[in-house]
């Protein structure tokens, strides 16, 4: 079974604070991606990963950074911790793109506070 | 770029119900279509997708069958249970790279 772990499930933290999530699959998948969750939002891509030290912005990135320094695990930083980046942040993992589509295997999630 | 609409919740309905979540998208072609799951306090996981027109994927129940004439990909249960209680998620590649973009979500509550 896939298995990807985030490292916290809640947390809470001051506005200005550096905030590190940390993301690690265990299925040597190349892909790696984080979403926000909001109500009546849906998910929204923030940021994904396609090799090892490769990282292409997705639809949300500003005031977010991540790093991918070895396969399994992909980090996403807060610089600077704002209360509009109050979320549900979600990681996933993937197979490359081939042919019809490739699932996605989520992680249970980190719900973050920001005060 | 591609976009996935579907049906605003909560929907409640009682155990044994007929379920419909409408989801309709779209896109550039022909692309899969997906409905994830997300039951309380866990992340996503894939419920069933469809990779072509005409295709219908089903687990655990559900099915949603692909319709190009109507650019539709609605989920179906005849018969729901307490335990389908979660929130469901449809979604569309977008972009390459196997992104995805998710439609808003629909909460489904089932009542005993």
């Amino acid at each position: 079974d896939v298995k990807v772990t985030q490292s916290s499930r809640y947390l809470v933290k001051r506005t200005g604070e550096k905030v590190f999530l940390e993301c690690v699959q265990d299925m040597d998948h190349e892909n790696m991606f984080w979403y926000r969750q909001d109500p009546g939002l849906g998910l929204r891509l923030i940021y994904f990963s396609y090799d090892v030290k490769m990282k292409e912005k997705g639809d949300i990135p500003e005031g977010y950074s991540v790093s991918r320094e070895k396969k399994e695990r992909f980090s996403l930083i807060l610089e600077s911790a704002s209360t509009n980046q109050t979320s549900m942040y979600l990681c996933a993992s993937s197979r490359p793109l081939a042919g019809a589509g490739e699932t996605q295997y989520f992680g249970p999630g980190t719900r973050l506070l920001v005060l | 770029g591609n976009s996935v609409t579907q049906m605003e919740g909560p929907v409640t309905l009682s155990e044994e119900a007929f379920l419909t979540i409408n989801c309709t998208y779209t896109a550039t072609g022909y692309p899969s279509l997906f409905w994830y799951v997300q039951y309380p306090g866990e992340g996503l996981q894939l419920l069933l997708k469809a990779t072509k027109a005409d295709d219908k994927g089903s687990n655990k129940g559900f099915e949603a069958t692909y319709r190009k004439e109507t650019t539709s990909f609605h989920l179906e249960k005849g018969s729901v249970q307490v335990s389908d209680s979660a929130v469901y998620f449809c979604a569309s590649p977008s972009g390459g790279y196997n992104k995805l973009i998710f439609g808003a979500g629909t909460r489904l509550a089932v009542h005993p």
